[in-house]
């Protein structure tokens, strides 16, 4: 069974850039790569998707290498509210069809200091 | 209201009752989906419906019984829990491309906290 494997947790400094990687051996030809973000009590919240190379919005980057076997979430200047879980989420081809079978990652906490 | 809503927000059950969970979502999406959060456990995914059809059951115990009557709402109905089933129980919806690319970015509703005793 695929799986993915991220660090259980993180600190950083407000204004720093953090850097968040992903390990996904097993993703699949047609899936993408998803990062959420949960802050405790809440449902995860979507920050960005990419298939490969890079994406970037208003929230963070997306870098995807040519394998596709790992990704890195990059949040440029955080802050104390960037303080939470950040999970990848990958398609597991083992199962295939239409709707893979949805793996999200152990999750990172991220822990935002002044 | 818009996006994804649940209720209720906080449940309280012994092992003897009958509760329903309920999820609503106002985006127009065709997939739906329960997702279990234990403390410090990844989620884990239970249900997953696209256009009202069950897809995906996840090894859930027989205890947990969803029912997805039209593409918007959501149940999840539980009977006869055990203390380890408390837990924050989440609902999902997404929309389906059906291009061949699965696309994941699904909205989450705030959850149900349910605690059994």
């Amino acid at each position: 069974l695929a799986k993915t494997t991220q660090p259980i947790s993180m600190d950083s400094y407000e204004g720093q850039e953090v850097n968040i990687t992903c390990s996904h051996n097993n993703i699949a030809t047609n899936d993408y790569i998803t990062w959420y973000q949960q802050f405790p009590s809440q449902g995860p919240r979507f920050i960005i998707q990419g298939y490969k190379t890079k994406v970037t919005n208003e929230v963070a980057s997306l870098f995807i290498p040519a394998d596709r076997k790992s990704s890195t979430l990059s949040l440029p200047r955080v802050s104390l509210s960037d303080t939470a879980v950040y999970y990848c989420l990958v398609g597991d081809p083992v199962y295939g069809g239409a709707t893979n079978k949805l793996i999200f990652g152990t999750g990172t906490l991220l822990a935002v200091q002044p | 209201e818009t996006g994804v809503t649940q209720t209720p927000r906080h449940l309280v059950m012994g092992m003897t009752n009958k509760k329903s969970l309920k999820c609503e979502q106002h985006l127009g999406h065709n997939a739906m989906y329960w997702y279990k959060q234990s403390a410090k456990k990844p989620l884990e995914l239970m249900f997953v419906y696209n256009f009202k059809e069950q897809t995906e059951n996840n090894s859930v115990p027989s205890r947990f019984s969803p029912e997805c009557p039209n593409s918007s709402h959501l149940f999840l109905h539980l009977h006869t829990l055990q203390p380890e089933d408390s837990a924050l129980y989440l609902c999902a919806s997404s929309q389906d491309s059906n291009t061949g690319t699965t696309s994941y970015e699904q909205y989450f509703g705030p959850g149900t906290r349910l605690t059994v005793t």
